[in-house]
């Protein structure tokens, strides 16, 4: 069954550090998009992402933070400057039409770490 | 008023029995309501999705009960077993090209032998 593949499973940084979380989404999938979720929390949504460009963004995804599809393949979320609050399970999932007609498919997840 | 509300926050279930989750919503835009599974370490899963048109959907062991006038809805898993042991959210969602989920609190299911 075809997979949502995130790297890496686990990532300690320094605050203030930049970070790239990435993502390969399902290949014939066209929508994109990132959650969060603080341990014990639930699941937040941050960005999606369709055509090259963000559809929607949560007030969570301020400045700091940045997505790009680089190379038609990889999905990549940057946290410009980390701070405590950023320590999560990030989580990337895609999607080949709307919601309604297919869901999501979620990845395993990228456990970040701000030191 | 985007907020999703899930109760109980866990539960404990002898092997067989039948743990039903509820949730709740007050934004009626929301038309797609998905469960999702999720084991320690793993990303979330689909498990059953909803629309508001119809009361309940079966598949398998887990059924969806929908009141939309009530704007409530929960999931009952049949003959429960061991391996059911996960977390459990609901989620809503409004329709659109890149609808984000809104996800409840989360339940956590322990199936006892």
């Amino acid at each position: 069954e075809p997979e949502v593949t995130q790297t890496p499973s686990h990532q300690v940084t320094q605050m203030g550090q930049e970070v790239i979380l990435r993502c390969v989404p399902i290949s014939n999938h066209l929508y994109f998009y990132w959650y969060r979720q603080i341990l014990g929390q639930k699941v937040e949504f941050l960005v999606s992402f369709y055509n090259n460009e963000i559809s929607e963004k949560s007030e969570i995804f301020d400045d700091q933070f940045s997505v790009e599809r680089p190379d038609g393949s990889n999905f990549t979320l940057k946290i410009r400057s980390t701070k405590l609050e950023d320590s999560a399970m990030y989580f990337c999932a895609s999607s080949p039409q709307g919601i309604l007609t297919y869901g999501y498919t979620f990845g395993s997840g990228t456990r970040l770490t701000v030191v | 008023q985007q907020q999703v509300k899930q109760s109980p926050q866990s539960l404990i279930v002898q092997k067989g029995g039948i743990p039903i989750i509820n949730c709740a919503y007050e934004n009626t835009a929301f038309d797609y309501f998905p469960w999702y599974q999720q084991f320690p370490g793993k990303g979330p899963a689909l498990l059953i999705a909803i629309r508001p048109d119809v009361s309940e959907k079966k598949e398998g062991r887990f059924t969806i009960s929908f009141n939309k006038s009530a704007k409530q809805f929960s999931l009952h898993i049949m003959d429960s077993q061991p391996g059911d042991s996960a977390t459990y959210f609901c989620a809503a969602s409004k329709s659109g090209t890149a609808s984000k989920l809104t996800f409840g609190t989360g339940t956590r299911l322990q199936v006892t032998l």
